[in-house]
């Protein structure tokens, strides 16, 4: 099993309120990265990491901002949440990208009313 | 273009049956290849890598064509247990990883 946690599983949430969602990993991964996803539509990149105090932004045009302090954390920060943001947000961390293999946390299910 | 494109299905087969599916890519200098299986409402998890020469296990078979830039996946004696979204994915620009929208199958019993 994957050392990879993300809380709050499940957040609903009023337009205009700020939100963090947590994303832990106990393997020592470098790589970390945000994923975000409707039902039943491909994974879209976001944010991603290749290690501590370094951070970029991914294909997708994302309104959320991102840390990486720490090795094992990687937060995902919404300054002023609308209902556009509602979605599901996919955290992964990757020793060695070139293996293809990613570990997913089960993600964070958002709703913005 | 996206960098990986997949049918997105679906693709509805009865239990025991042979299903294929096939994944292009547009970056030729992608290095790494990937299927991953998603179940609905979970996360994606690694199915297998893919290499120049294939791969199996069990069941399922990856394949890498270079010259025509697609990867595949076979999945023989498809089970009930096998329906999921069944994403590809290789090593993108920018050093990211790229997924394909998935593709979806059902096995029926």
């Amino acid at each position: 099993e994957a050392d990879i946690y993300q809380t709050p599983r499940y957040l609903v949430i009023g337009t205009g309120k700020k939100i963090t969602l947590e994303c832990s990993q106990t393997m020592g991964h470098d790589k970390m990265y945000w994923y975000q996803q409707d039902p039943g539509m491909e994974l879209h990149l976001i944010h991603y990491s290749y290690g501590v105090n370094s951070t970029e932004k991914g294909d997708l045009s994302s309104e959320s901002t991102v840390s990486r302090i720490r090795t094992e954390h990687f937060p995902l920060t919404l300054e002023s949440a609308r209902p556009s943001h509602t979605s599901q947000y996919l955290c992964a961390s990757s020793a060695n990208m070139w293996t293809g293999e990613l570990f997913f946390g089960e993600g964070s299910r958002l709703t913005v009313l | 273009r996206k960098e990986v494109e997949q049918d997105p299905g679906p693709f509805n087969v009865p239990e025991g049956a042979t299903v294929a599916f096939n994944c292009t890519y547009s970056n030729s200098a992608s290095q790494s290849f990937f299927w991953y299986r998603q179940d609905c409402r979970k996360e994606p998890k690694l199915l297998m890598s893919v290499y120049s020469s294939g791969n199996e296990d069990g069941r399922f078979t990856a394949q890498l064509n270079r010259a025509s830039q697609y990867i595949s996946l076979l999945i023989r004696d498809s089970k009930l247990s096998d329906s999921a979204t069944y994403l590809c994915g290789g090593s993108g620009s920018a050093r990211q990883l790229t997924f394909g929208s998935g593709t979806q199958l059902t096995v029926l019993p």
